[in-house]
């Protein structure tokens, strides 16, 4: 299968701070995708984005297939940030998980 | 809330015996996904529904576990014979991306 790596695995900002989470993966593919899940364990999608740029808010995720890495970014955190962050990859209707970047912000 | 369903959500159940999962998804979602998911880890495949055909499985679905999605709606899932590692969280998603909220699993 598909092997996807994220980084960082854990990340702690304070309130209003910027970041931007990796998403590398070993093969091509056809669907990426971003979720976040939320302490009570609920996943939410983010981004449907197998390549190219797109923004939502306060979020913004870009995708370089050639290149296997997409990166989510994150501006002026709020608490409600907080949660894991999951990138998911697939070439068919199989889809491989990375184990996520855990964000907690403290205001 | 992501109007895809699942029941229960908490299910503890001694070893050995058989469990089932439902979910519900969005109605007009003909695909249909089960992942398993460990502390601290990504959601795994498990299994694709394509309307009521059951169109991939991983190799992680051993021959305990049986999925169904009868007349293209709901889906159930079943672990028989249910052992300590089969304890998780399941998780339902209606397309690809709306996921349910999960049934936590916890065999004792």
């Amino acid at each position: 299968g598909i092997q996807v790596e994220q980084s960082p695995p854990d990340l702690i900002l304070q309130e209003g701070a910027n970041s931007t989470l990796r998403c590398n993966f070993s093969d091509s593919v056809n669907n990426l995708q971003w979720f976040h899940q939320n302490p009570w364990g609920q996943l939410i999608n983010l981004f449907y984005i197998p390549s190219g740029t797109k923004q939502n808010g306060r979020l913004s995720a870009t995708t370089v297939a050639t290149e296997r890495y997409s990166l989510l970014y994150i501006s002026s955190s709020q608490t409600t940030d907080s949660g894991v962050y999951f990138c998911a990859v697939a070439t068919g209707n199989q889809f491989y998980f990375g184990t996520g970047t855990s964000l907690t912000v403290i205001p | 809330d992501t109007g895809v369903s699942q029941n229960p959500r908490h299910k503890i159940t001694k070893r050995g015996q058989n469990v089932t999962f439902r979910c519900d998804p969005i109605s007009e979602h003909n695909r249909l996904y089960w992942y398993r998911q460990t502390l601290g880890q990504g959601p795994e495949f498990l299994t694709y529904f394509q309307n009521e055909a059951q169109l991939e499985k991983s190799r992680l679905l051993s021959d305990r576990f049986s999925a169904e999605r009868p007349k293209g709606s709901f889906s159930t899932l079943e672990i028989q014979r249910t052992e300590q590692g089969d304890s998780a969280m399941y998780l339902c998603a209606s397309s690809s991306g709306f996921f349910g909220p999960g049934t936590r699993l916890t065999v004792l």
